[in-house]
């Protein structure tokens, strides 16, 4: 079955890292993906990993991809009041015709 | 702009009427996505398109409920005979898909609220 599940807040001060972790379901995912969604909006692509890597660093943002446990996390490096946002993990698992499954996101509040 | 645009951005209608919202991808994709969001939940797949050809529709997607991709670039959702719980932001999303590139990550606009009074 297709599950995505998150931590459904997460509070951090300005300049410190955020984790936001992610669990998923289908082993077939060949990208598993992080969106950010500000209020109002549509949603954002931060950043994707493909399926055979374990990290994937872009800026500020590192990935980890831990397969054997389904287990996927973004770190945000030295966050500002601008991350604030809700994130979303997402898998796209082969058989679905690579429709996108979501968790229910992650509030990331960063205090000044 | 060339990312996805959707139209309108909010709508307020009444019970029971018909509700039509259009999505214009990004103009080389192929593949577009329509997926439903209701409040504190991630997005919920309805329906995708590869061109023209609809290929897949959720259970989500009552007969009420119809989408076309007529010439396979934009894309209408229309609501027949709105009920409370179609209250939701739509989303559209498009990609490409081509052979030897695998498929290329989604790309989302903005979305329609839809508020049913």
């Amino acid at each position: 079955g297709e599950d995505v599940e998150q931590s459904l807040f997460l509070s951090v001060r300005e300049g410190d890292s955020s984790v936001i972790n992610c669990t998923y379901t289908d082993s077939s995912s060949t990208y598993l993906y992080w969106y950010k969604q500000e209020p109002g909006a549509g949603l954002q692509l931060l950043t994707y990993i493909f399926s055979n890597m374990d990290m994937k660093q872009d800026q500020r943002l590192t990935v980890l991809l831990n397969k054997k446990d389904k287990h996927l996390s973004l770190r945000i490096a030295d966050t500002q009041t601008g991350d604030s946002a809700i994130y979303f993990c997402a898998e796209a698992p082969m058989e679905y015709g690579n429709k996108l499954v979501f968790g229910a996101g992650t509030i990331l509040r960063v205090k000044s | 702009d060339t990312g996805v645009s959707q139209n309108p951005r909010h709508k307020i209608t009444k019970r029971g009427q018909n509700v039509t919202f259009r999505c214009d991808p990004i103009s080389e994709h192929n593949r577009l996505y329509w997926y439903r969001q209701t409040l504190g939940q991630g997005p919920e797949f309805l329906t995708y398109f590869q061109n023209e050809a609809q290929l897949e529709k959720s259970r989500l997607l009552s007969d009420r409920f119809s989408a076309e991709r007529p010439k396979g670039s934009f894309s209408t959702l229309e609501i027949q005979r709105t009920e409370q719980g179609d209250s939701a932001m739509y989303l559209c999303a498009s990609s490409l898909v081509a052979g030897g590139m695998g498929n290329q990550p989604q790309h989302f606009g903005d979305g329609t609220r839809l508020s049913i009074l």
